[in-house]
């Protein structure tokens, strides 16, 4: 069964360094998310792509994140400088265009020390 | 914010029973989703109820939908072990390019 691919699985850093997340959709899906996830919390979307184009970024810290997916197919979430606050759990999901079932992988841990 | 709450915040049964649990919600959806996240892993899609519809079944799982209440619950019946997870209800609000937007989570827990 195909799935979502994720790395790393965990990741500590010190804060003002900087992070990347790598996500790996099932192939075919064009939509792709990436949520965070504080724990204790529920996933919260910080950007949404269809094909390699910004849908949504409302939620994305953008002095500090950004992401792409330049050729449509893989994505990059990146953090620099990294902040306390930042850690938490960095989910990416996909779905068919106008599908309604989206897809985690297993995410991305990151502690920020 | 836009987010469904979920009732009670923790949940813990003897396997075999049955589990109930809430989800209220804010303004008018298209659509309501559970998703199931164990422990540190991705979360799991379990089943969507549109806003026409007032209850749906996939196997063990029964949801209802009340729109008029803004609320649904999710019963899991003869529990397991392995349902042992965080469960989430999601929404997606009317209007365009809604996004999901997930509740805080329920921790249930089934004692073997």
């Amino acid at each position: 069964e195909a799935e979502v691919a994720q790395s790393p699985r965990y990741k500590i850093t010190e804060k003002s360094q900087a992070v990347a997340f790598w996500c790996d959709p099932i192939s075919g899906h064009a939509t792709l998310y990436w949520y965070r996830q504080i724990l204790g919390q529920g996933p919260e979307l910080l950007v949404q792509f269809q094909d390699e184009s910004v849908v949504d970024d409302s939620q994305l810290p953008k002095d500090r994140f950004s992401a792409e997916r330049l050729k449509g197919v893989d994505s990059t979430l990146k953090i620099q400088p990294a902040e306390l606050g930042d850690s938490a759990m960095y989910l990416c999901a996909s779905s068919l265009v106008g599908g309604e079932t989206q897809y985690f992988g297993p995410g991305t841990r990151l502690l920020v020390l | 914010s836009q987010q469904g709450e979920e009732d009670p915040q923790a949940l813990s049964i003897q396997e075999g029973e049955n589990a109930t649990m809430n989800c209220s919600y804010k303004t008018s959806i298209n659509n309501l989703q559970w998703y199931r996240q164990n422990s540190g892993r991705g979360l799991v899609h379990l089943i969507l109820i549109r806003s026409n519809e007032r209850e749906k079944h996939s196997g063990r799982l029964r949801v209802t939908l009340d729109t008029s209440k803004k609320s649904s619950s999710l019963l899991i019946t003869a529990s397991r072990a392995a349902d042992t997870a965080s469960y989430f209800c999601a929404t997606r609000y009317t209007g365009a390019n809604s996004k999901l937007t997930f509740g805080k989570g329920i921790t249930l827990s089934v004692r073997p």
